[in-house]
């Protein structure tokens, strides 16, 4: 069964730095890979999707990288802001998708 | 821009109560998943479908049932409520060809009293 680890759990940094996010999964026979945000109380808001065929997508501050040999994917935040703090949720596609539990960022002005 | 919509954002209802959840996607999408979400369990999905009048079963279906009479709507349906089935509720749509981005609504957060 596949498994999605998101690590750190929370992490909290001062505005302005680079950062990354980790994700990682057991089984390499994905489709996609996708990544969310989520604010407090509120539902998931796709941030990039990768193919199983690419290596990363680039959306504004955001990139994220996947290297499905490894199990890995990032998700790199340049020049973080305050409006950026919320969890950061991966998820892959194979028959149907599987969630980690997700990153919380805090952003401290 | 992909719409979905959860018909209540917070609701609260007694045990043992039939209560319906409703979602509506308006990109003509093939595929609707319902999950829940939990602190520590992060999300689950308990029904999906990939057409109208089909469904299949996710992890977690005991309890609940769904309904597609039309593409664009997907219904959850706790059949009798329990305190258990307090939780979030995400409703999400993708586009066919199994590929493609799932797009969610904002959630209803449903207490059971």
């Amino acid at each position: 069964k596949q498994e999605v680890t998101q690590i750190p759990a929370a992490l909290s940094v001062p505005e302005g730095e680079n950062l990354v996010l980790n994700c990682s999964f057991t089984d390499s026979a994905i489709y996609n890979l996708q990544w969310f945000r989520q604010d407090p109380g509120k539902g998931l808001t796709s941030l990039l999707l990768i193919q199983s065929s690419q290596r990363e997508q680039t959306s504004g501050r955001l990139n994220a990288s996947l290297d499905k040999s490894s199990g890995r994917s990032t998700l790199y935040i340049a020049a973080s802001q305050p409006g950026d703090s919320a969890t950061y949720l991966c998820a892959v596609l194979i028959n149907d998708m599987r969630f980690g539990a997700g990153t919380r960022l805090t952003v401290k002005p | 821009d992909v719409k979905v919509t959860q018909s209540s954002r917070y609701l609260v209802k007694r045990t043992g109560e039939k209560v319906f959840l409703e979602c509506v996607q308006d990109m003509d999408h093939e595929n609707m998943f319902w999950y829940r979400q939990d602190p520590g369990l992060g999300l689950r999905l308990i029904y999906f479908s990939y057409d109208v009048k089909m469904k299949e079963k996710g992890d977690i279906p005991e309890g609940y049932s769904v309904s597609r009479e039309k593409k664009e709507r997907f219904s959850l349906i706790l059949e009798s409520a329990s305190t258990n089935q307090t939780s979030m509720y995400l409703c999400a749509s993708s586009g066919g060809g199994g590929n493609q981005p799932q797009h969610f609504g904002d959630g209803t957060r449903l207490s059971i009293l």
